[in-house]
């Protein structure tokens, strides 16, 4: 799988756009992205995932460069509750397992 | 909506016993995962385990560990003879292979938190 690679940290302020950006420069062109977000010690949750268009859900959006070099994840109004670590991974077709990085933490300020 | 869940929250051992982590996957899906995470670590992919038989497997997972489905519902992970370097967090997963599409969503329980005494 591609390596990806993430900022450590960020902050956002409460109810402003945290942009949350990811470079994935030797991803193949059948690799998705995927973004997950594990607040605490909780289990990993899905976000969502991309493979060349921009996504759009409940969550966020993805918009993936048109190299797919690099994406960003969006959440449109940040809440306290999205204080998290964000992970950025890219992944082949199914069954196939998730590399995590170290991913970014957000911190949502008030 | 359907989630993954496991059992127990907590499990406190003592080294050299074997302990035995229970999820139940989402219900119509096909693929079971293990990761693990040391406490102030990364998320560690372990196994995936697909059709009855392990797909996947990383170094981490040796001969200490096994994985089973020993019905349609549950799917365990097995430490035989546990050691202090095995605490951490025990996360399940479990994908569907969507019908026409290539990719799948792994999709976490809230995970079991191992301690080895």
């Amino acid at each position: 799988d591609a390596k990806t690679t993430q900022p450590p940290s960020m902050d956002c302020a409460e109810g402003r756009a945290a942009n949350l950006p990811c470079n994935h420069s030797t991803i193949s062109g059948n690799e998705y992205v995927y973004w997950y977000r594990q607040i605490h010690s909780q289990g990993p949750q899905y976000i969502i995932h991309g493979l060349k268009n921009n996504e759009t859900n409940e969550m966020a959006s993805l918009i993936i460069t048109e190299d797919r070099k690099s994406s960003t994840l969006i959440l449109p109004h940040a809440t306290l509750r999205d204080t998290a670590v964000y992970y950025c991974i890219v992944s082949l077709n199914a069954g196939n397992m998730l590399t995590f990085g170290g991913g970014t933490r957000l911190m949502v300020k008030p | 909506e359907p989630e993954v869940t496991q059992t127990p929250s907590h499990q406190v051992t003592q080294m050299g016993q074997e302990v035995i982590l229970r999820c139940v996957p989402i219900s119509n899906h096909l693929y079971f995962y293990w990761y693990r995470q040391i406490l102030g670590q990364k998320v560690e992919f372990l196994v995936s385990f697909y059709n009855n038989e392990i797909s996947e497997k990383s170094e981490i997972f040796d001969d200490q560990f096994s994985v089973e489905r020993p019905d349609g519902s549950n799917f365990t992970l097995k430490i035989r003879s546990t050691k202090l370097e095995d605490s951490a967090m025990y996360f399940c997963a479990s994908s569907d292979l969507l019908a026409g599409l290539s990719t799948d969503t792994q999709y976490f329980g809230p995970g079991t938190r191992l301690t080895v005494l």
